[in-house]
């Protein structure tokens, strides 16, 4: 059984176009993340949501708006893909938002805009 | 501020050499909580480690182990007898409670090559 899970494991689209993420987990967790790595394979965190609340939103474009229905769902959409949106992103989940636990990661998903 | 530093960028061994990844962290807080990670070629993030910031025992697992000192603020990871198949690139964490570890700060990663 996977754990995290999100689809697509791969997305090419056009400029300007709209694209989801979607992203599950199975593990009973409390709190959901959405990572960005980049080309340099540099993770970032975008957004952390804990019981279906947004918790962090770092400085990331009003373009990607993340929702999550219930706690083990929180996917991703992106508005105007722009070519810099082109990287892997990574949906996690960890047992608390308390960082004393570790987080799981999904597979991934590479997003190429051409 | 959170940082996590490894400054290796890319490591290459030969199979059966030890090989240890270095990780320097910078936070003010006194209670936080560090990782590693692996990233293999397939590209899927697995967990390797968690160590909270009270405890500073040293922790082997198989041909793994990891040395946590506060006093160089470092959590290195060692592998003993290195094999193809940890060739990957592996990622060192941090959360802390200043963050209401709310977020997992990233080092740059090393990548580590291992040749047969």
């Amino acid at each position: 059984d996977t754990a995290v899970s999100q689809t697509p494991k791969y997305l090419v689209t056009q400029m300007g176009n709209d694209k989801s993420i979607k992203c599950e987990q199975n593990l009973g967790h409390d709190t959901m993340y959405w990572y960005k790595q980049d080309s340099k394979k540099f993770l970032k965190i975008m957004f952390s949501y804990n019981n279906k609340e947004l918790i962090i939103n770092e400085t990331v474009p009003n373009r990607f708006s993340p929702k999550s229905p219930d706690k083990a769902h929180l996917n991703l959409h992106i508005n105007s893909l722009e070519l810099g949106d082109s990287a892997v992103y990574f949906c996690a989940s960890s047992r608390s938002g308390q960082g004393n636990t570790e987080a799981f990661f999904g597979q991934g998903t590479r997003l190429t805009v051409v | 501020a959170q940082k996590v530093t490894q400054a290796q960028t890319e490591i290459s061994v030969v199979e059966k050499e030890d090989v240890t990844l270095d990780c320097v962290y910078e936070t003010r807080d006194t209670t936080y909580y560090l990782f590693w990670y692996k990233q293999p070629p397939s590209g899927e993030l697995v967990f390797l480690i968690r160590r909270n910031s009270f405890d500073e025992q040293n922790e082997i697992s198989g041909r793994y182990s990891w040395n946590f000192q506060k006093s160089t603020s470092s959590f290195n990871f060692t592998i003993t007898a290195s094999q193809v198949v940890d060739s990957a690139v592996y990622f060192c964490a941090l959360s802390s409670r200043g963050d209401n570890f709310n977020k997992f700060y990233f080092g740059s990663g090393t990548k580590l090559n291992v040749k047969p």
